[in-house]
């Protein structure tokens, strides 16, 4: 069964509005998820990693004060996407580790397909 | 640099045998995974390898060469729901994941 939940599965908004998706480990403690963003026929690319009580780290060329990311416990991470765009439409997937991330592999939520009108 | 190469697409026959290449160039190593990701949604985790050799997982296996920078993925007795994107990805020294572009594999009946 899925140990990552992730909601909603797809969003669709207007531009300018602002979405939250929430990613869920599940019968686990992740002090440490990645959310990562897919744009049709590319791979993952890592947006941010997300640790519980301190702030996310976020790759370069993510917008921090666009994309937030809150770890408000140890089985929630969320993302919200403020004042989205059309260009902000794309697969959102969060992940996190079973074990410690540096010796498990990641277990990916069902992804979140936003499209921004 | 940091640099993770598949083919981009293969095609093969339901019930045979196919053998998804990825190489590799990165900043230290500790560990290749596989993940299959179907159309619209998230990867799944298919095979860790972190020391040479042959790890085999029912019709699916990874084989791993450190020296060569070298990995690929076994898919025995193909079935049409095998239809997928296969994705490479090595974790670094730094425990950071790099992901290759993913090999889009189409199974014919």
């Amino acid at each position: 069964g899925a140990v990552v939940s992730q909601h909603p599965s797809w969003v669709i908004c207007k531009s300018g509005t602002s979405v939250k998706i929430e990613c869920r480990s599940l019968d686990f403690q992740a002090t440490t998820m990645f959310w990562y963003r897919q744009f049709p026929k590319q791979s993952l690319m890592l947006m941010a990693t997300s640790n519980e009580g301190s702030k996310a780290t976020y790759e370069q060329g993510v917008e921090k004060d666009k994309f937030l990311i809150n770890h408000a416990s140890l089985t929630l991470s969320t993302l919200t996407v403020t004042s989205a765009h059309p260009e902000d439409s794309s697969f959102y997937i969060c992940s996190a580790a079973l074990g410690g991330f540096d010796s498990s592999p990641l277990h990916f939520g069902n992804g979140t397909r936003l499209t921004v009108t | 640099g940091q640099n993770i190469d598949q083919p981009t697409e293969m095609t093969a026959t339901e019930g045979a045998i196919v053998q998804i290449n990825c190489t590799y160039q990165t900043s230290g190593f500790n560990g290749l995974f596989w993940y299959q990701q179907h159309a619209g949604e998230a990867p799944t985790f298919l095979s860790y390898n972190v020391l040479d050799g042959l790890e085999e997982k029912g019709r699916f296996s990874s084989f791993l060469s450190r020296s060569k920078g070298y990995s690929y993925l076994l898919l025995k007795e193909l079935q049409m729901k095998d239809s997928a994107s296969y994705l490479c990805a090595v974790r670094e020294s730094n425990y950071q994941l790099i992901w290759g572009a993913g090999t889009k594999l189409i199974i014919k009946p």
